[in-house]
């Protein structure tokens, strides 16, 4: 059993709405994730925060805008959102260069 | 040229086959590498960790050829639940060692 919990499992949404997907580890882990999956395709990186600060922003539209409020916590605000933006939202903390995934958020853009 | 890429799949082979499927990598400052495995609706997870020695987990053994950029994952043996897709994983290297980068996937079907 994965020890990253993401919420929620799945998220229908407007375009006009605002939502959050949350995401929590209890491993210690001072790196935290946020990847995009579409279908048949692999993740893709889209934020990597390190010591609770943003380090790698995959140049991410800004109706995408991550939080991380501790070092357990990691939120993605999500925000006039696109149909395109529709996918598998997945949350990783990593140690030792080793990603440890949660079940992911799937997300519908109607 | 792609950072990481994997043989195409899918791979389609009946019970008790071994299988190998490679993967290379542009950068040569990467420094950590892995081959994850990802059923679907599912999330990857980790399969295991690619040494410049080789190791051996069981029915898997994972090799790094770093004087060519590629590692390979060979499947002895192969059981009906080894069907998934098998992500390779490389990190990006120097001050973006926390970048880690997909490959494409390969997907294994072991039939009957």
């Amino acid at each position: 059993d994965t020890e990253v919990t993401q919420t929620p499992k799945h998220l229908v949404m407007g375009m006009t709405n605002k939502k959050s997907l949350k995401c929590e580890q209890h491993m210690g882990h001072r790196a935290m994730y946020w990847y995009k999956q579409k279908a048949k395709k692999p993740p893709e990186l889209m934020f990597v925060y390190s010591y609770e600060k943003l380090s790698i922003n995959e140049s991410v539209p800004s109706r995408f805008s991550p939080e991380c409020p501790n070092s357990s916590l990691l939120n993605l605000h999500l925000h006039a959102l696109q149909p395109e933006d529709s996918a598998l939202y997945l949350c990783a903390s990593s140690h030792t260069g080793k990603l440890f995934f949660g079940s992911g958020t799937q997300l519908s853009v109607l | 040229r792609k950072e990481v890429e994997q043989d195409p799949g899918p791979f389609n082979v009946p019970e008790g086959a071994t299988v190998a499927f490679n993967c290379t990598y542009s950068n040569s400052a990467s420094q950590s590498f892995f081959w994850y495995r990802q059923d679907c609706r599912k999330e990857p997870k980790l399969l295991m960790s690619v040494y410049s020695s080789g190791n051996e987990d069981g029915r898997f053994t994972a090799q790094l050829n770093r004087a060519s950029q590629y590692i390979s994952l060979l499947i002895r043996d192969s059981k009906l639940s080894d069907s998934a897709t098998y992500l390779c994983v490389v990190n990006k290297g120097g001050d973006s060692s926390y970048k880690l980068i997909f490959g494409s996937g390969t997907r294994l079907l072991v039939r009957p």
